[in-house]
């Protein structure tokens, strides 16, 4: 059953700490998505990759927040430094890259700053 | 840029009986995809069904099925013979298609929490 996973589930930090989050698309998959859930905001797209190379990430903060995907089984999310507002669950979704494309989402990384 | 309205916070249905969720969106595309996820308490976001906008049958799944209303762009989903398991928030999201010059990105609306009383 491919699915795709995301580490760790739960993360409880100081502020100021830098936090790494962890997403494996299924396998097979080029298109890689990470978004954002707060109750104020909901569930919003921060950026997305297709074979690794960012294709938008409009809704990313530049200045603390960081993409990258060092290969195609992998792909990260950072913020340094972390702040209060940024506790939210962050999903990551993969898809196949395909006009008709459906994205399947991961189990979110719940991140709680104190 | 494109919108998602979901008109009810909160939805309830009992057991075995028909509940409808309502959804509209805006926007100026011709072509696009329409999706609803479910998200149960375990907070994992699943794929309940999408329509593809040139199509004018609507999508079912088993006891699911929407309800699309291009020129009014509605996107309501029904679900028949509600059961306990049907409890979680409902999200509607809209996607471009390819080619229309938009983003991939799923565009939500703030979801619809669904309750099945016994």
């Amino acid at each position: 059953d491919a699915r795709v996973t995301q580490t760790p589930r739960d993360k409880v930090t100081e502020m100021g700490q830098e936090v790494t989050m962890r997403c494996q698309p299924i396998l097979g998959h080029n298109t890689v998505f990470w978004y954002r859930q707060t109750m104020m905001q909901g569930l919003e797209l921060l950026a997305y990759f297709r074979n690794r190379a960012p294709l938008d990430d409009s809704g990313m903060p530049k200045d603390r927040f960081s993409a990258e995907m060092p290969d195609a089984t992998l792909a990260t999310l950072k913020i340094q430094p972390s702040e209060p507002r940024d506790s939210a669950v962050y999903f990551c979704a993969s898809g196949l890259g395909l006009s008709t494309d459906t994205q399947y989402f991961g189990p979110g990384t719940r991140l709680t700053v104190l | 840029a494109q919108t998602v309205t979901q008109s009810q916070p909160e939805m309830s249905v009992q057991e075995a009986e028909t509940v409808t969720l309502s959804c509209t969106y805006d926007t100026s595309e011709s072509d696009y995809y329409l999706f609803w996820y479910k998200q149960p308490p375990s907070r994992q976001m699943i794929l309940v069904i999408r329509q593809e906008a040139y199509k004018q049958q609507n999508a079912t799944e088993n006891r699911f099925s929407v309800n699309f209303q291009k020129a009014a762009k509605s996107f309501s989903l029904k679900i028949s013979d509600s059961q306990l398991g049907d409890a979680a928030m409902y999200f509607c999201a809209y996607r471009s298609a390819w080619g229309q010059g938009g983003s991939e990105k799923l565009v939500f609306g703030k979801g619809t929490k669904l309750t099945v009383n016994p």
